[in-house]
């Protein structure tokens, strides 16, 4: 089946420093990838979805400046946390869907990231 | 009004009987519905999808979907302590078919 790999699986960084969380698609073309965030006993919570080669739409609340996404090839996309503090911490999870494909076909997640910023 | 509604439980059953996780969503025109499963510090894996009323079974996974009321289930026969985890329902709406979770119902499997 499909595969996303998502790297690091866990970070801690010092508050004011950036991070960058990689996902790649291995066996399929991710056209979409969706980014997700999840506190401590709360949901999945959406951040923005990103198609390859355009700009990344973010949900209400989601500062863009903060969370950039880039997404310029098939098979790879990158969330970084720009001047990250405290409260960024959070598991960080994407998600990836394939061109023409089923929703429930392309809906492969990565393996998530825990980000810790002390 | 939340879009996908679970209750955050704990629901406790004893091993062997049959759980009972329920989901209610907002948006009529939703059109698909799936269930994840999430164990602690892991990423969310697929247990069931499900597009029209009615029930789906796999395994001793059964889905059950009521677009009307707006209502979609999972139901665990013979529950395994290794079924104990955060159960996710998920819904597809919107434009551009991004996928709404619900808070998640934790399941407690006693031996």
């Amino acid at each position: 089946g499909a595969v996303v790999s998502q790297h690091p699986s866990r970070v801690i960084c010092k508050s004011g420093t950036s991070v960058k969380i990689e996902c790649r698609s291995l066996d399929f073309q991710a056209t979409t990838m969706f980014w997700y965030r999840q506190f401590p006993k709360q949901s999945l919570m959406l951040m923005a979805t990103s198609n390859e080669g355009s700009k990344a739409t973010y949900e209400q609340g989601v500062e863009k400046d903060k969370f950039l996404i880039n997404h310029a090839s098939l098979t790879l996309s990158t969330l970084t946390v720009t001047s990250a503090h405290p409260e960024d911490s959070s598991f960080y999870i994407c998600s990836a869907r394939g061109s023409g494909e089923k929703p429930v076909d392309g809906y492969t997640f990565g393996s998530g990231t825990r980000l810790t910023v002390v | 009004q939340k879009e996908v509604e679970q209750n955050s439980g704990p629901l406790s059953v004893p091993e062997g009987a049959i759980a009972s996780l329920n989901c209610t969503y907002s948006d009529r025109g939703s059109q698909s519905f799936f269930w994840y499963r999430q164990y602690s510090g892991k990423s969310p894996e697929l247990i069931m999808f499900i597009y029209s009323n009615g029930d789906k079974e796999d395994g001793r996974f059964t889905a059950q979907l009521n677009k009307a009321s707006q209502y979609v289930s999972l139901l665990i026969r013979d529950s395994q302590p290794s079924d104990s985890a955060t159960y996710l329902c998920a819904v597809i709406g919107g434009g551009y078919q991004k996928v709404t979770f619900g808070i998640g119902t934790k399941l407690q499997v006693i031996p």
